[in-house]
């Protein structure tokens, strides 16, 4: 069964830092992009990041691009998401999603959610 | 700029059909979509990859009563045969170089 797991989500201060992961199984991790998609309070969906599968190049929307770091090890079937320098904005639901190729396509798989609150 | 635009709202009774439009911003109508179900406190769930010509692929699962279609720049989840179940937040997705984007999703009521 193809599964993705994220972990790593809590109550975190202002400025603070927190490190998210995403257990994938049931498929060849590898060979897929993986990406990060998050869900503010009662608002919808907001891609964040993405990492291909193939070369390892990464993506990230403005609203966290120089705070957040995505990364892989393949070895161990896993995404992280590197959260630093976190504001109350980025109060969330983080999903880690499978992609459907190694590069930009569908997101074919979901995981079930990990919320983070960024609050003092 | 790579948009979605959907509507907030849709409904219909129980056992009726519901179409859901997702609109390409100009200059992106030949773009491939994904739609996405959202249940009420539930993480969501892919239904589907609709391309420009209309073809798609849905995912393990995905009843029959889900169905795609396109035209133009526009893209459309028909619901048949409405379930209870399907009372959900839809959302379309799409994807360009380095960048992924979402509509605003549909919320659909059945009533």
């Amino acid at each position: 069964e193809v599964q993705l797991l994220e972990s790593g989500g809590g109550l975190v201060q202002p400025g603070g830092s927190l490190r998210l992961s995403c257990a994938a199984s049931g498929f060849t991790f590898s060979s897929y992009a993986m990406t990060w998609v998050r869900q503010a309070p009662g608002k919808g969906l907001e891609w964040v990041s993405a990492i291909s599968g193939s070369d390892g190049s990464t993506y990230y929307a403005d609203s966290v691009k120089g705070r957040f770091t995505i990364s892989r090890e393949n070895s161990k079937n896993t995404l992280y998401l590197q959260m630093n320098t976190l504001r109350a904005e980025d109060t969330a639901v983080y999903y880690c999603a499978k992609v459907g190729t190694s590069g930009h396509d569908a997101f074919d798989i979901w995981g079930q959610g990990t919320m983070v609150t960024v609050s003092s | 700029q790579l948009v979605l635009t959907q509507s907030p709202s849709a409904s219909a009774s129980l056992g009726a059909s519901v179409k859901l439009t997702c609109t390409l911003s100009s200059g992106h109508s030949s773009y491939a979509i994904a739609w996405h179900q959202q249940q009420p406190e539930k993480g969501p769930r892919y239904l589907m990859k609709l391309n420009s010509d209309g073809s798609h692929s849905k995912g393990d699962g995905i009843p029959d009563r889900f169905s795609g279609s396109s035209s133009g720049a526009e893209r459309y989840l028909t619901i048949s045969s409405l379930q209870s179940e399907d009372e959900a937040d839809y959302y379309c997705q799409t994807w360009g170089t380095g960048i992924h984007v979402f509509g605003t999703g549909t919320k659909v009521t059945v009533l």
